[in-house]
């Protein structure tokens, strides 16, 4: 009964390194998405993807890239990692954009 | 530009009573709505959705209230319960899912 799985739980980098965080569901889900959710706001959208093959930007993709490895896996990029981007990611995902979302535990980064 | 504004950070409420927890946007192009609850350390989880067409959505203890003139959303847990108490976020879908910022709400034994 996995769901959406995100690995690391945890990490913490260093200013400039690079990083990927991994998100794969089991529930054969056709959109993913990626979003942050810093202290007092609620979550962010980074990108998306609709369906296998689709990659969107959402509202806050500046310093990240992404990749719909297939249909059940979707990563997260930082190519060069900033203080800003500290806070705790979350994938989710849903059977279609308009179906309400299922989302993995998180991933908490501290970038220092 | 908070689309979508949930002005109570936090709410307390005595086991039994009613919890009522609100949520504001400005958007009027929103589709449907809909809230999650999120305990620590873990995701969000969905609890409950309304159509913009409609006005009122129930699931057992859950209802939520849509006041599309007002631009205004609330969810109603009747009666509380302990295992209640998280953070409840609203959130909005056109295109993307918009979220609030979340209401802690804490239920009393």
């Amino acid at each position: 009964n996995a769901g959406v799985t995100q690995t690391p739980k945890f990490q913490v980098l260093k200013t400039g390194q690079s990083m990927t965080l991994q998100c794969a569901q089991d529930m054969n889900h056709n959109s993913m998405y990626w979003y942050r959710q810093d202290p007092g706001m609620g979550l962010r959208l980074i990108y998306y993807s609709a369906s296998e093959g689709t990659t969107d930007k959402g509202e806050v993709p500046n310093g990240y890239n992404v990749s719909r490895l297939n249909k059940r896996e979707f990563s997260l990029r930082l190519e060069s990692a900033a203080p800003s981007q500290t806070s705790v990611y979350f994938c989710a995902s849903s059977e279609a954009r308009t179906q309400p979302q299922h989302f993995g535990d998180g991933t908490r980064l501290s970038i220092l | 530009d908070q689309q979508v504004k949930q002005n109570s950070p936090s709410l307390s409420v005595q086991e039994g009573r009613i919890s009522i927890l609100n949520c504001d946007y400005t958007n009027s192009m929103f589709d449907y709505f809909l809230w999650y609850k999120k305990y620590p350390a873990e995701g969000p989880t969905f609890l409950i959705s309304i159509s913009s067409i409609k006005d009122k959505n129930e699931d057992g203890r859950f209802t939520v209230f849509l006041n599309k003139s007002a631009k205004h959303l609330s969810l109603h847990i009747v009666p509380s319960q302990p295992g209640d108490s998280a953070v409840y976020f609203c959130a909005a879908f056109r295109r993307q899912l918009t979220f609030g910022s979340g209401t802690q709400l804490t239920v009393l034994p």
